[in-house]
């Protein structure tokens, strides 16, 4: 079955320190994956995408995100975290055929 | 920047009652989706509009929930009767085409409780 993880519940990091939020995905053929960030009470905003070609993708606020196809991992980075990006991460995925399946999220917590 | 709109923004409901969501999507976006979010966990897609068409509401509980798109731009999600475990955040998000290689816009969402 098609799936997206997210093994961290939660991510605690120091503020001005690299943070790491990690995703795998199970999706057959070629994926399309995609970051999302949500602060609360609020909507879903896109940060980033991998859809073909470089496998590290620039995205919003200054994040990026790798993608490994041997590993299976599209995990989103920063180098240095802002307390502002405390806030809940989706990874999501798609193989392609319409329908986008998500993580079940990593809270991201950046102390100053 | 254009954004989707929702509301209402928050709903308390008996269980039994009916109730209903509205969506606005960035004006030009043909293809809609409402999700449902349960605390923890990430949205899980309830039903696709392609324009005023159904492409896929293969998750929608067919038996009390229903969605209409009617003139293909503002969409509501209803539920009757609502039960406690419909509890949870819908979420309207819309893109410029039905291929997921768009990105999803999302709105805020209506955080509904069924007491």
């Amino acid at each position: 079955a098609q799936s997206v993880a997210q093994p961290e519940d939660q991510v605690n990091v120091a503020e001005g320190n690299p943070l790491t939020v990690k995703c795998t995905y199970s999706v057959s053929g070629n994926p399309y994956l995609f970051w999302y960030v949500q602060y609360p009470n609020r909507g879903l905003q896109f940060l980033l995408k991998y859809i073909t070609g470089d496998n590290l993708v620039k995205g919003s606020y200054g994040f990026e995100a790798e993608f490994n196809k041997s590993q299976t991992s599209f995990h989103l980075k920063k180098p240095s975290a802002l307390v502002s990006d405390s806030a809940l991460y989706f990874c999501a995925g798609d193989n392609q055929g319409g329908k986008l399946i998500f993580g079940q999220g990593t809270e991201l917590s950046v102390k100053p | 920047e254009a954004e989707v709109a929702q509301s209402p923004r928050y709903k308390i409901t008996e269980k039994s009652q009916a109730v209903a969501f509205w969506c606005d999507p960035i004006s030009g976006h043909a293809t809609l989706y409402w999700y449902r979010q349960i605390l923890g966990q990430g949205p899980e897609l309830l039903v696709q509009f392609q324009d005023e068409s159904v492409v896929d509401d293969s998750q929608l509980p067919k038996d009390r929930f229903s969605a209409e798109r009617l003139k293909g731009v503002d969409s509501t999600l209803k539920i009757q009767p609502a039960e406690l475990g419909d509890s949870a955040m819908y979420l309207c998000a819309s893109s410029l085409d039905p291929d997921t290689y768009y990105e999803q816009y999302f709105g805020p969402g209506t955080r509904l409780t069924v007491t």
